[in-house]
């Protein structure tokens, strides 16, 4: 069954360091989204991206952001400068389509440390 | 403010029904009903979705009410695997707003 995967599972930074997160959606689909979840809260979206450009960002997804498909398969998010509040799971998504009865297939997720 | 009101936790007994309540009573015309679930952080699982009609899928049932302001999602025969925070969400567009879900244990 085809599945999204995400490296690293576990990333451990300092503040103020860039860190990129990878992700490689499924292959046959068009729309890839990040969430985060803090620990203990909810799973709250970032970006939605479609055809090499952002379709929708949460007010979280701020300047420090970006996203990019640098190649045909993977999806990255990039923070550029960590702040300890952006400790959190982070987790890519993907769809085949936009409307609002595409099933989102999320995967494992990566778990960021700020110290 | 929450579109959807799920009790906090619920128990249930492994080979048992497992019945999850969803309030949703301001859904608009347009919003479907959706069901994922998280199993112990791991990333957010679909488990199902409706508009109006009820919909029986290989994991699951969701009776949706004729007036559409409330929602249950079925787990005919719950296994231990099952123990996850199931989110009832509603929406009409592509993101997805999860709120704090039910924390559902299901005991051998």
């Amino acid at each position: 069954e085809p599945e999204v995967t995400q490296t690293p599972s576990h990333q451990v930074t300092q503040m103020g360091q860039e860190v990129i997160l990878r992700c490689v959606p499924i292959s046959n689909h068009l729309y890839f989204y990040w969430y985060r979840q803090i620990l203990g809260q909810k799973v709250e979206f970032l970006v939605s991206f479609y055809n090499n450009e952002i379709s929708e960002k949460s007010e979280i997804f701020d300047d420090q952001f970006s996203v990019e498909r640098p190649d045909g398969s993977n999806f990255t998010l990039k923070i550029r400068s960590t702040k300890l509040e952006d400790s959190a799971m982070y987790f890519c998504a993907s769809s085949e389509g936009l409307a609002v009865y595409n099933e989102q297939f999320f995967g494992p997720g990566t778990r960021l440390t700020v110290l | 403010d929450a579109k959807t009101t799920q009790p906090t936790s619920m128990d249930c007994a492994e080979g048992r029904a497992a019945n999850l309540p969803c309030n949703h009573s301001t859904i608009s015309g347009n919003e479907y009903v959706y069901w994922y679930r998280q199993i112990h952080s791991q990333g957010p699982q679909y488990i199902i979705h409706g508009l109006k009609n009820n919909e029986t899928n290989e994991m699951a049932s969701l009776i949706i009410t004729e007036d559409r302001k409330s929602s249950t999602l079925i787990l005919p025969h719950a296994t231990l695997r099952d123990t996850a925070v199931y989110y009832c969400i509603v929406n009409s567009d592509y993101k997805l707003s999860f709120g704090a879900g039910t924390t559902v244990t299901v005991r051998a």
